[in-house]
């Protein structure tokens, strides 16, 4: 799997959007990129991942430059309880594991 | 309804012991792993099993023995206990063919003394 470098940590205003970028620089055709983040205390919480096109849910928007080399998790109004650590991972989708890196600290500030 | 669910949440034993952690998954899934998070917070994987079948096994000391009984069991028993096993350990669940996500359980803090 494609390693991927994120920011250590970030800062965010409650209530303003809050975008996480993220690169693979290494990522090949079949590679999906995902994110997963975790709250304090709590097991990883699936966000949402993609391919090569732009994907929203109901949790967040990802967008993923058309290289591929990088992309930016989009939580657009956030709250306090987005404070968690955040992981961008690339993985081909049948692939049997995920490898998790140190992630982004993202705290959301009131 | 919990998806993936693990108990117990909080284990305290001392070195030597042996303990299981349990898992189970609602979810349908034929896929399931377990993950250990050390003090440093990294996240890593140590089993995974497909069909009750071992597909991963990342060179984790033969004191940790996974077993499966069924599809959405996978249990984690470990033998001799050592200080070094302190961790939080994620069970996590997937479906190998639909999508693949995988979901994870709120995790087993296991405290050895």
């Amino acid at each position: 799997d494609a390693k991927t470098t994120q920011p250590t940590s970030m800062d965010c205003a409650e209530g303003r959007a809050a975008n996480l970028p993220c690169n693979h620089s290494t990522i090949s055709g079949n590679e999906y990129v995902y994110w997963y983040r975790q709250i304090h205390s709590q097991g990883p919480q699936y966000i949402i991942h993609g391919l090569k096109n732009n994907e929203t849910n109901e949790m967040a928007s990802l967008i993923i430059t058309e290289d591929r080399k990088s992309s930016t998790l989009i939580l657009p109004h956030a709250t306090l309880r987005d404070t968690a650590v955040y992981y961008c991972i690339v993985r081909f989708q049948g692939a049997q594991k995920l490898v998790f890196g140190q992630g982004t600290r993202l705290t959301i500030n009131p | 309804d919990t998806a993936v669910s693990q108990t117990p949440k909080y284990l305290v034993t001392q070195m030597g012991n042996d303990k299981s952690i349990k898992c189970e998954q609602n979810l349908g899934h034929d896929t399931m792993y377990w993950y250990k998070q050390d003090s440093k917070k990294f996240l890593k994987i140590m089993f995974s099993y497909n069909n009750k079948e071992l597909i991963i096994n990342e060179t984790v000391p033969n004191r940790f023995s996974p077993k499966s009984p069924d599809k959405a069991h996978l249990n984690l028993h470990i033998n001799s206990l050592e200080l070094g096993d302190s961790a939080v350990y994620f069970c996590a669940s997937s479906h190998r063919t639909y999508g693949n996500t995988i979901y994870f359980g709120e995790g087993s803090w296991l405290t050895v003394v």
